[in-house]
């Protein structure tokens, strides 16, 4: 069985301040490890993926993740945060390399405070 | 950029009552996938196709849901009888198959009254 678990239903920050959204996972074999963003009324669109290649992980708008084994844990990161990143993001997990069906955690809703 | 469509975008219905989903999935992509979003949590997957073969559907709650995707390509949720839990988001996302990112559509907001 495998789970994901965000911390922080609701995370605010100041416009250019950083971003840290938390994520840890469970998982009975090695991961694949997801970042989506939802924005109001719509689908969700991948940020970042990790398969198993580098730990540190780059995605798109600027948003980073670092997969930490010991921690279980792969949190995301913005070095200075925009206006336009107030979404929903969830973290998600998948055994099959998302072949499988993913499994989601809660979602942290991102407030950017002007 | 070709994109999961998905029809209709908002459905209101009152229970008892039989409604679909229809989801067209980026051309090629033999994975299919239906995920159910209750407001304020995660997706949660209901079932995955290969082609025209249901993979997973363990979460299906298959009293009141059926899907098929019958030529392999799109895809139709059903829910008959629908009940007031059953109000929320449903997405179809499709990939081209093994290790390949899932692409999501944009979504069916389901309204039961």
């Amino acid at each position: 069985a495998q789970s994901v678990t965000q911390l922080g239903s609701h995370v605010s920050v100041s416009e250019g301040a950083l971003v840290l959204l938390r994520c840890n996972y469970s998982s009975s074999v090695p991961p694949y490890l997801f970042w989506y963003v939802q924005y109001p009324n719509q689908g969700l669109q991948l940020l970042l993926k990790y398969t198993s290649a580098a730990t540190l992980v780059k995605g798109i708008n600027g948003f980073e993740a670092e997969f930490k084994k010991s921690e279980t844990s792969f949190h995301l990161t913005k070095p200075s945060a925009h206006m336009s990143d107030a979404a929903e993001y969830f973290c998600a997990v998948s055994s099959g390399g998302g072949a499988d069906g993913l499994t989601f955690g809660k979602g942290t809703h991102l407030i950017i405070q002007p | 950029e070709a994109e999961v469509a998905q029809s209709p975008r908002y459905k209101i219905t009152e229970k008892s009552q039989a409604v679909a989903f229809w989801c067209d999935p980026i051309s090629g992509h033999a994975t299919l996938y239906w995920y159910r979003q209750i407001l304020g949590q995660g997706p949660e997957l209901l079932v995955q196709f290969q082609d025209e073969s249901v993979v997973d559907d363990s979460q299906l709650p298959k009293d009141r849901f059926s899907a098929e995707r019958l030529k392999g390509v799109d895809s139709t949720l059903k829910i008959q009888p629908a009940e007031l839990g059953d109000s929320a988001m449903y997405l179809c996302a499709s990939s081209p198959g093994q290790e390949d990112t899932q692409y999501f559509g944009p979504g069916t907001r389901l309204t039961v009254l």
